[in-house]
């Protein structure tokens, strides 16, 4: 199993849909989560920490499901300017800090 | 204030020949990643560097691949020999290491190399 997995997609999705991805982990013991988006040919940028309680920043909300494993993104509203890809990313702690990246979910705003 | 720089931004290279990134983290962050990212795919850590020591060098090809960070500020990732496989995006990130916000990384632009 993968430490961090991720449907590629695509999704494509009109403008104004909502839309939701899911991200699993397989180390239980993580503890830090992260959605990071990534512009076709351009650098991953952090697009929004995950935080236990949940988080939500405008139309982007970040939900923690430890007992099941997962992180979710909701996009409401969305734009044309969200195509991008979205990816998933997990921290651990064990003497040093270490991430992982899940292969990202490609998402396409459709006029 | 000032980003990762990277550079070369892009590379053309033969199988075989040999090819050096380099990277400067943003001033203070004590630790530095390089990532390869093939096309379709995620980041996948090659080196992770705290302050000029290795932590994290477990997915390097170590017969090909080389990097050292000295002075605990820039860094230079050296392939040698290429191979095809090795085409794609070279990421460096810096994270500052300290206490909530280790975790986020903020990268460079990339190198972009084609092995011919």
């Amino acid at each position: 199993r993968k430490e961090v997995e991720q449907d590629p997609g695509p999704f494509n999705v009109p403008e104004g849909a909502t839309v939701a991805f899911n991200c699993t982990y397989s180390n239980s013991a993580s503890q830090s989560f992260f959605w990071y988006r990534q512009d076709c040919r351009k650098e991953p940028k952090l697009l929004m920490s995950v935080y236990s309680s949940g988080n939500e920043d405008g139309r982007f909300t970040a939900q923690l499901n430890r007992a099941s494993q997962y992180i979710s993104l909701l996009i409401r509203d969305s734009k044309l300017s969200d195509s991008a890809t979205y990816l998933c990313v997990v921290g651990n702690s064990g003497g040093y800090q270490k991430v992982t990246f899940g292969i990202g979910t490609k998402l396409q705003v459709i006029p | 204030e000032a980003g990762v720089a990277q550079s070369p931004r892009y590379k053309i290279i033969e199988k075989r020949q040999s090819v050096a990134f380099w990277c400067n983290p943003i001033s203070g962050h004590a630790t530095l990643y390089w990532y390869q990212q093939i096309l379709g795919q995620g980041p996948k850590l090659l080196i992770q560097f705290q302050n000029n020591g290795v932590v994290d060098d477990s997915q390097l090809p170590k017969d090909r691949f080389s990097a050292e960070r000295l002075k605990g500020v820039d860094s230079t990732l050296k392939i040698q020999p290429a191979k095809l496989e090795d085409s794609a995006v070279y990421l460096c990130a810096s994270s500052d290491s300290s206490g909530g916000r280790s975790y986020e990384q903020y990268f460079g632009p990339g190198t972009r190399l084609t092995v011919t």
